[in-house]
């Protein structure tokens, strides 16, 4: 299958820091990336869809200012938590959709998933 | 609301096992429906997914259903061993370009 990777696969920072977290589709061109965090021992709570070219659409309740994304090639997206706090500690997952994979079946393949501690 | 339910929600089976874990979704009109694996701490990697027309997919010891009318599907795995420890999670779409929305996972674990 197609191959997303994410980049840190982990991360600690200090409270009020920055982080950035980058999604790549390795060998398609990626439309639409999207964003997950998920909580230990929960399932995946979609954030946002990050189209290439125009605005992320958030899903209600996640602050866009807090997270912020940019999509700013076919295969490239970025999340950027600013002025990380400890709540902000979870697993960030992103995932993609190969539009060309087995006839627009629409499967969507995911990153590995990266863990930010904020202390 | 559109709310999918995986039942049980952790299980313990000693290695040999077949094994069924169950998804259901509330809205049948689903566009496709996707099982995946996550490993503690890793991403997910997916297993099988099944469009709306289709009533299984199969792939190697793993065997997913769908019952659209009955809004379930399950993942049937044979002679289950322990290295099938993980957490599996299904999710559906309503549409091509619409998001996944999962189920809570079931955390299986195969003894040796």
């Amino acid at each position: 299958g197609a191959v997303v990777s994410q980049h840190p696969s982990w991360v600690i920072c200090k409270s009020g820091t920055s982080v950035k977290i980058e999604c790549r589709s390795l060998d398609f061109q990626a439309t639409t990336m999207f964003w997950y965090r998920q909580f230990p021992k929960q399932s995946l709570m979609l954030m946002a869809t990050s189209n290439e070219g125009s605005k992320a659409t958030y899903e209600q309740g996640v602050e866009k200012d807090k997270f912020l994304i940019n999509h700013a090639s076919l295969t490239l997206s970025t999340l950027t938590v600013t002025s990380a706090h400890p709540e902000d500690s979870s697993f960030y997952i992103c995932s993609a959709r190969d539009p060309l994979a087995g006839g627009f079946t629409g499967e969507l393949f995911f990153g590995e998933g990266s863990r930010l501690t904020v202390l | 609301k559109q709310e999918v339910t995986q039942i049980p929600a952790a299980l313990s089976v000693p290695e040999g096992e077949n094994l069924v874990l169950n998804c259901s979704f509330t809205d049948s009109a689903i566009y496709n429906l996707q099982w995946f694996r996550q490993d503690p701490g890793k991403g997910l990697t997916s297993l099988l997914l099944i469009q709306s027309s289709q009533r299984e997919q199969t792939s190697g010891r793993l065997n997913a259903s769908l019952d659209k009318s009955s809004g379930r599907s399950t993942l049937y795995i044979a002679a289950s061993q322990p290295g099938d420890s993980a957490t599996y999670l299904c999710a559906v779409r309503y549409n091509q370009g619409g998001k996944l929305i999962f189920g809570q996972g079931t955390e299986l674990s195969v003894k040796p």
